[in-house]
């Protein structure tokens, strides 16, 4: 069965302290992995597509890494404006995404 | 700036009232997608249209059903609505093509079924 997990739930980060964030996943045929970012009363903001094991993306203080069972979203000396929920999601061969809880990120000024 | 907007932020509905959610989108994107978001799990498709008077089951249909009547808007209806689909329901669109990668969301409707 096609799955996603993220770990941790929840996150809480002093200003400047860089961490990860995992999603975990096991599909059949994977056609790529999804990052999104939704702040608190709005939906899901794209991030980035990794498509396959050793790519990386990058943006502002975020990178994300791709191995063939699990994606980490690194997070680079964090500030308050990083607060949100970070939402992990993958399309396996049959095109549908799977859609994992999310981790709540809070960073402390 | 690109826009998939919901008519309702919050929404109280009474049990076994039927229950109309619409979602517009200005970006003529061929694909429209209707999720319900609850704390805990991911997020879960209901039903999707790759195009006007087309639709799709999700994994989650039952209780719901679609309209598309016009490429920029997709109804969501709980025919008569209960308790249980008290959730956040939230609207996406995308560009043609199965594989696209880029979903754009709408803010959102908070439905409450008392």
């Amino acid at each position: 069965e096609d799955q996603v997990t993220q770990s941790p739930e929840a996150l809480r980060l002093q200003e400047g302290e860089s961490s990860s964030l995992n999603c975990s996943y096991t599909v059949s045929g994977l056609r790529g992995l999804f990052w999104y970012r939704q702040d608190p009363g709005k939906g899901p903001e794209f991030l980035f597509t990794l498509y396959s094991a050793g790519e990386e993306k990058e943006k502002e203080r975020l990178k994300a890494t791709l191995t063939k069972k699990e994606s980490f979203l690194h997070i680079t000396a964090p500030k308050p404006e990083d607060s949100a929920t970070y939402l992990c999601a993958v399309r396996g061969s049959n095109y549908q995404l799977i859609w994992g809880a999310g981790t709540k990120l809070i960073i402390k000024p | 700036d690109v826009k998939v907007t919901q008519s309702s932020r919050y929404l109280v509905k009474r049990t076994g009232e039927k229950v109309f959610l619409e979602c517009v989108q200005d970006m003529d994107h061929e694909n429209m997608f209707w999720y319900r978001q609850d704390p805990g799990l991911g997020l879960r498709l209901i039903y999707f249209s790759y195009d006007v008077k087309m639709k799709e089951k999700g994994d989650i249909p039952e209780g719901y059903s679609v309209s598309r009547e016009k490429k920029e808007r997709f109804s969501l209806i709980l025919e008569s609505a209960s308790t249980n689909q008290t959730s956040m329901y939230l609207c996406a669109s995308s560009p043609p093509g199965a594989t696209n990668e880029k979903l754009f969301f709408g803010s959102g409707t908070q439905l409450s079924v008392l």
